[in-house]
């Protein structure tokens, strides 16, 4: 397709599992990011790629999170041992490069709900 | 680092009526400004930007927004809303290029509900 795809749209897990979470961004954007988005509140940064590397990742909010994009373009998020803390929407987002003055293009999302 | 304030979380406003939503920001070094739009069951998507320039900025559906430096705002308005943009709309910021921050930092988002 031509935009940002996650999946699973929707994912139900019990605390103390893992998940991953994959977001294909568009063809061609060497940036991508991931956000968070709780109930009510607004997308909340977590860690940003430039190539295959994570360039920032200074919003991941404890080591249970972690990132990678091991050829440049799917990128998959991990969460370890998940708390309920952690429900939310998990967002992608690509760009040509760094979203200074560009346009992030954002996928539909991954909601996770941990029990 | 940068912050962003969206005071209003609902604004329900009849069909035709003219809408403002409110934003302001804080930072220590210049920012862009970005509205984004995020339709029901659909992914967000920018609206309009600030980068430089006109301090007014428009987007194509009709909406406007003008930095305001002094004030730290970047509000966005129509004079005349339609039952189609009922949607959640976000104001964000990054800081330039010169900045350290190369992620957009958005507001809780305001819930525009326009009734018939």
């Amino acid at each position: 397709g031509a935009g940002v795809s996650q999946t699973p749209s929707n994912k139900v897990t019990e605390k103390g599992k893992y998940v991953e979470l994959r977001c294909d961004p568009i063809s061609g954007h060497t940036a991508l990011y991931w956000y968070r988005q709780s109930l009510g509140q607004g997308p909340e940064f977590l860690i940003y790629f430039q190539g295959t590397g994570a360039a920032d990742d200074s919003g991941l909010p404890n080591d249970r999170f972690f990132a990678v994009r091991p050829e440049g373009s799917v990128s998959t998020l991990k969460i370890q041992r998940t708390e309920r803390g952690d429900s939310a929407v998990y967002l992608c987002a690509s760009s040509h490069g760094p979203v200074n003055g560009g346009e992030l293009f954002f996928g539909e999302g991954s909601r996770l709900t941990v029990l | 680092a940068q912050s962003v304030t969206q005071l209003d979380s609902q604004v329900p406003v009849f069909e035709e009526a003219p809408v403002e939503l409110r934003c302001n920001y804080s930072s220590s070094v210049s920012v862009y400004l970005f509205w984004y739009v995020q339709y029901p069951n659909q992914g967000l998507q920018l609206l309009l930007k600030y980068l430089s320039g006109s301090t007014l900025v428009e987007s194509i559906n009709g909406f406007e927004a003008e930095f305001n430096k002094s004030q730290t705002s970047f509000h966005l308005r129509k004079p005349s809303v339609h039952i189609s943009d009922t949607a959640e709309y976000f104001c964000a910021v990054s800081a330039l290029p010169s900045g350290s921050a190369r992620q957009l930092t958005f507001g809780s988002g305001t819930q525009l509900t326009v009734l018939p």
